[in-house]
């Protein structure tokens, strides 16, 4: 698996755009990035993943570096309730026919949204 | 429905117990994991059903016996457990085991004394 190097901890101020990065540098040419978050006391939560291209939904927008060896994710307008850890991932790729996907959890980034 | 549930939502058990962990999924999902989180750690993966067939043992101790009943339901049963397994137990589940986003329960915190 390719190892993700996350900042322990963030502030964000509410209502501003959360901006989240992660180093992925010695991810290979098809492992995606995944992003989850975990709420305190809940499960983890998928938000977005992405190959190359830059993706966004309800949630958030993933920018991913041309040579692909960071991401940044971005929470438009966070909130409150966005105080969460975020999890950035790598995923092994399949080795055949259903292959087995590993989800590996780093240690996170732990976001407090401050009122 | 992309609801995960799990029971009980708390447990505690002695070290000479038997109890079972219970998770439930109705998304059609083909492939259901457990994870273990200890408290500030992140989820570390247990175990993994492809089709209802045991596909991944990370090395588990044999203290904890998954099942799969059928494709909407795991079990962990747990027996002669040790302190130093409390934890949060998350169960997840997804399409099949090859896509990457995962579906997770709650958890259940289990404490063992």
């Amino acid at each position: 698996d390719a190892k993700t190097t996350q900042p322990p901890s963030m502030d964000c101020a509410e209502g501003r755009a959360a901006n989240l990065p992660c180093n992925h540098s010695t991810i290979s040419g098809n492992e995606y990035v995944y992003w989850y978050r975990q709420i305190h006391s809940q499960g983890p939560q998928y938000i977005i993943h992405g190959l190359k291209n830059n993706e966004t939904n309800e949630m958030a927008s993933l920018i991913i570096t041309e040579d692909r060896k960071s991401s940044t994710l971005i929470l438009p307008h966070a909130t409150l309730r966005d105080t969460a850890v975020y999890y950035c991932i790598v995923r092994v790729p399949p080795t055949g026919y259903g292959g087995y996907q590993k989800v590996t959890f780093g240690t996170g980034t732990k976001l407090q949204v401050i009122p | 429905d992309t609801e995960v549930t799990q029971t009980p939502k708390h447990l505690v058990m002695g070290m000479t117990n038997k109890k079972s962990l219970k998770c439930e999924q109705h998304m059609g999902h083909r492939a259901m994991y457990w994870y273990k989180q200890k408290a500030k750690k992140p989820p570390e993966l247990m175990f993994v059903y492809s089709y209802e067939k045991l596909s991944i043992n990370e090395s588990v101790p044999s203290r904890f016996s998954p099942e799969c009943p059928n494709s909407s339901l795991l079990n962990l049963h747990l027996h002669a457990l040790q302190p130093e397994d409390s934890a949060l137990y998350l169960c997840a589940s997804s399409q099949d085991r090859a896509t990457g986003t995962q579906y997770f329960g709650p958890g259940t915190r289990l404490l063992v004394l």
